[in-house]
């Protein structure tokens, strides 16, 4: 099983983003996945919020702001998540999620995103 | 409006036994992969199994082979997991999931829509 790697924290303030990490491990290409984003609140099931593939191949969750965006950053390997204009009701954990096949998805460690 | 409601949880001893089910409404049940995912407390998430529609593919993460089987039951709208020869380590909530395939691309793939509110599991004497 591939390890996703997130930050287990990370903080902003109000209004301004946040950007948030998912690092695949050096065997496993993150040009080649769809890199999918949960958001969890305490004593909640997680909530699904997107996936990035490429530019033409992304996707919004059901009600989910276009405050929060996707992208790769191919040469460090990573997923990211981009949270602009950050608001208190965005302060939740944060898990990235690979998909490498029917047989077997792939969560990141989560990270907790504090809006200070 | 789609729901799903698990139920099963509970205390159980190392090495002993847990049913978990999860009761699915608001959609067609039959036309959906179906998951179980975890999460230890104060912890990450883990995906546990998942069934394919007719229930003829099932498919484990590798710390529950041999001791872990999903079913479902598509006349009664419900999903399952039969937990055996528990260990400490299985304490967590479970969830139900739904899979949601989409056309990506050139390829299929999945993501989880819909998740029910988790029971939990204790393993523990």
């Amino acid at each position: 099983q591939p390890v996703l790697t997130q930050p287990p924290s990370s903080s902003a303030s109000p209004g301004e983003s946040a950007r948030l990490t998912c690092t695949l491990p050096s065997d496993i290409n993150v040009g080649s996945y769809n890199i999918y984003w949960y958001q969890q609140k305490p004593g909640s099931p997680p909530r699904y919020l997107l996936y990035y593939y490429s530019d033409s191949d992304k996707g919004q969750g059901s009600g989910v702001p276009s405050r929060f965006s996707g992208s790769k950053d191919a040469s460090a390997n990573t997923g990211i998540l981009l949270i602009s204009g950050l608001q208190s009701e965005d302060e939740a954990d944060y898990y990235c999620m690979i998909w490498p096949s029917n047989a077997s998805r792939v969560f990141g460690g989560g990270t907790k995103l504090t809006v200070l | 409006e789609v729901q799903l409601v698990e139920s099963g949880g509970g205390l159980v001893q190392p090495g002993g036994s847990l049913r978990l089910s999860c009761a699915a409404s608001g959609f067609t049940f039959s036309s959906y992969w179906m998951s179980w995912v975890r999460q230890a407390p104060g912890k990450g998430l883990e995906w546990v199994a998942n069934i394919k529609q007719d229930g003829s593919e099932k498919y484990y993460v590798d710390s529950v082979k041999g001791r872990f089987t999903i079913s479902r039951d598509n006349a009664k709208n419900s999903l399952y997991l039969q937990m055996n020869s528990l260990r400490a380590e299985d304490t967590a909530v479970y969830y139900c999931a739904r899979d949601y395939d989409f056309w990506s691309g050139s390829k299929w793939e999945n993501y989880f829509d819909y998740w029910g509110q988790g029971t939990l599991v204790t393993v523990s004497s």
